[in-house]
């Protein structure tokens, strides 16, 4: 089936600092959606792409259809950055399509 | 702006009973509903995906008979954990989405069986 490969799976930054987060697809994925999940254990959106790049403050992500993958990029990391990350694409867009998500990278800012 | 509610957040269930969690979608319709279950140290794993007007779609692992799934109409659905075991504890999560749309997602379910 479908696999999102996502790396790394831990990642500790400096506050100030930047690093970029990975998903990788087996397969041609149509979209990705970026998430982060808080402490509350909600996911919370943070990027929806059908192609190329968005950008939103600080994060950056880009979806590279064709060559089975997409980015996050984190600048300036910040103390309540700090979370889970997950990466989920879809094959299709219609009313059936389903979403695979990666096994998320759990980020810690540090002082 | 699209919202997806989930109830309840958290729940606790003797082992062998049975727990409902329910999802309700503001501000769209929602045309397809996944219910997904993120169990202790892994990834979000997809039960079954529901569209209206299409028979539910579920996942190998999962059954109807154990995740019996509602969805009467565009904005809610609900699902049953029939005869939770250990192996049920995590976090149940409801997805919604109109066609050609991304996917908005509840708080989750915690569902933790004792």
């Amino acid at each position: 089936g479908d696999q999102v490969e996502q790396s790394p799976s831990a990642l500790s930054l400096h506050e100030g600092t930047g690093s970029a987060l990975r998903c990788n697809f087996t397969t041609t994925m149509r979209a990705v959606q970026w998430f982060r999940k808080n402490s509350r254990g909600s996911l919370i959106n943070l990027f929806y792409l059908a192609s190329g790049t968005k950008e939103n403050g600080r994060l950056k992500s880009a979806f590279d259809s064709k060559e089975r993958y997409s980015t996050l990029h984190i600048r300036d990391a910040q103390l309540e950055d700090s979370g889970t990350y997950f990466c989920a694409a879809r094959r299709d867009n219609n009313a059936g399509a389903k979403l695979t998500f990666g096994g998320g990278t759990r980020l810690t800012v540090r002082p | 702006g699209a919202l997806v509610y989930q109830y309840p957040r958290r729940t606790i269930c003797k082992s062998g009973t049975s727990m409902r969690m329910e999802c309700q979608a503001v501000g769209f319709q929602a045309t397809s509903v996944a219910w997904y279950r993120q169990s202790p140290q892994k990834t979000f794993e997809l039960i079954a995906l529901s569209t209206v007007n299409s028979a539910i779609k579920y996942e190998q692992n999962f059954t109807q008979e154990k995740f019996p799934i509602s969805h009467p109409n565009l904005s809610f659905s609900s699902m049953t954990v029939l005869n939770a075991y250990l192996e049920d504890r995590g976090l149940y999560l409801c997805g919604a989405r109109t066609e050609n749309s991304d996917y908005t997602f509840g708080s989750g379910t915690r569902l933790l069986v004792i």
